[in-house]
């Protein structure tokens, strides 16, 4: 069973600032990482997809990175409206879908 | 537009069960799974399962296997999950989500549907 492993689990940054979690996977899995963002009392929202392409419409501020078993999500420019909970997810044969602990994001 | 709405909140006694209900609308429901992914108070997101409804196949997580059927109705295009033998360790919301093919072996949610809180209490 592949295990993802979701850091920080919470980060308090100041608006303006570049904002980096990181997803890693104890298996070789690809690029076959997602990301979604929640804001509290709301649904998970697909940001990412395929480890780095960004869901149509979803600022330019946020990206990813990573293949194999070492993910980054990145927001360049933190703003007000990005504080929410940050998972990523992944898939497993069986079919097996795994996500991360979540990162709580704040605005200092 | 294309949108998953779920069914309202429910209380529940423990031991007993619950269903929820997912109505798709804006997209060909055949055409995709649905999975469901529950959240616990002030916790991560956990996938208990999956269901295909034009194969009527229903792939539930290893740890939900014994207690939860996920059907779906083609003719309404609503897809329901229903959990058995609840106790207070169900409570959550549980969300309904489309499952998306992204590549070879790899899928993910790219529609959820609003969420329903289960309450499981005494």
């Amino acid at each position: 069973d592949i295990q993802m492993t979701q850091s920080p689990s919470s980060l308090s940054a100041s608006v303006g600032d570049r904002v980096t979690i990181t997803c890693r996977a104890s298996q070789d899995i690809s690029t076959c990482l997602n990301w979604y963002q929640q804001k509290p009392g709301k649904a998970p929202e697909l940001l990412i997809y395929d480890a780095s392409t960004l869901v149509t419409g979803v600022p330019s501020r946020f990206s990813g990175s990573g293949s194999g078993t070492d993910f980054t999500f990145t927001i360049s420019s933190l703003q007000p409206e990005d504080i929410a909970t940050y998972f990523c997810q992944q898939y497993d044969t069986v079919p097996r879908y795994h996500f991360g602990q979540g990162t709580k994001l704040e605005i200092k | 537009q294309v949108q998953l709405v779920q069914s309202g909140a429910e209380v529940k006694k423990p031991g007993s069960s619950v269903r929820v209900s997912c109505k798709t609308s804006g997209f060909i429901f055949s055409s995709y799974a649905i999975s469901w992914v529950r959240q616990a108070p002030g916790q991560g997101l956990e996938w208990m399962g999956r269901s295909i409804p034009v194969l009527d196949i229903a792939n539930p997580a290893q740890k939900f296997q014994d207690r939860l059927t996920l059907t779906a109705d083609t003719s309404t295009n609503i897809a329901y999950m229903e959990l058995t033998s609840l106790t207070s360790q169900d409570t959550a919301m549980y969300y309904c989500a489309r499952d998306v093919s992204c590549g070879a072996d790899c899928y993910l949610f790219d529609i959820w549907g609003q969420g329903t809180v289960v309450i499981v209490s005494s």
